[in-house]
């Protein structure tokens, strides 16, 4: 059960996009499509950004997409606002579940 | 409104017991899987225990595996986490969360607010 492997920080322009990564192993990331994303902003209970790889739930603004490629999965963030600064977690399922470590985002 | 809130947290010495629970509102909760995530402090998520909505499939993480129980009552709308011969690596803000499905992991759609518990002599 090791975490997944995120960038510890990325950081963007309002307007831009970014991208963070989640790379995983052929046991987790590769083997299932049940890859989530989740938002945290200081001193709050994490936010389902992304289910099953590239699913929004309702409200989740369409700035927010996700893919995946073999063992390595995709945030993608375009048109950055300031309240999108927040810390961004991956988590797959692999007959148990894992989290990634964790990216922290910053809007410049 | 859905809501779960977790209670039972506090300080307790190295090598004891301790039990956690949440209750479940505003959905059927017997119709989902329940987990378990707890977040150090300063530190990311960690997923600790995950139960589908029948207690038939249950995992845990290796990191608490053969110390934390993980339980439900479908009929109080509950879950629990028991935990044994805590350790001072299990300090965290411990989540009680709802999967999207029945079984587990589709994603973890409702989170509650945490409670903490402090291993410490």
């Amino acid at each position: 059960q090791s975490a997944l492997t995120q960038p510890a920080s990325v950081s963007g322009s309002p307007g831009q996009s970014i991208t963070i990564s989640c790379t995983g192993t052929s046991s987790d990331v590769d083997a299932y499509n049940y890859v989530s994303w989740y938002q945290q902003h200081p001193g709050k209970a994490p936010k389902l950004m992304i289910y099953e790889v590239s699913n929004r739930p309702s409200g989740v603004p369409d700035r927010f997409s996700g893919s995946k490629s073999g063992n390595t999965a995709s945030l993608t963030i375009s048109g950055l606002q300031a309240e999108d600064e927040a810390d961004y977690y991956c988590c797959s399922y692999t007959t148990s579940v894992v989290f990634g470590g964790g990216t922290k985002l910053t809007v410049l | 409104e859905v809501q779960l809130v977790e209670s039972g947290g506090g300080l307790v010495q190295p090598g004891r017991s301790l039990t956690l629970s949440c209750a479940a509102s505003g959905f059927s909760s017997h119709d989902y899987a329940l987990h378990w995530v707890r977040q150090a402090p300063g530190k990311g998520l960690e997923w600790v225990s995950g139960i589908s909505w029948d207690s038939g499939t249950i995992a845990y993480a290796d990191s608490v595996k053969g110390r934390f129980t993980v339980f439900r009552d479908n009929a109080r709308n509950s879950l629990y986490l028991q935990m044994n011969s805590l350790r001072a690596e299990d300090t965290a803000l411990y989540y009680c969360a709802k999967d999207r499905y029945s079984y587990y992991y589709y994603g973890i759609d409702v989170w509650g607010q945490g409670t903490t518990v402090t291993v410490s002599s």
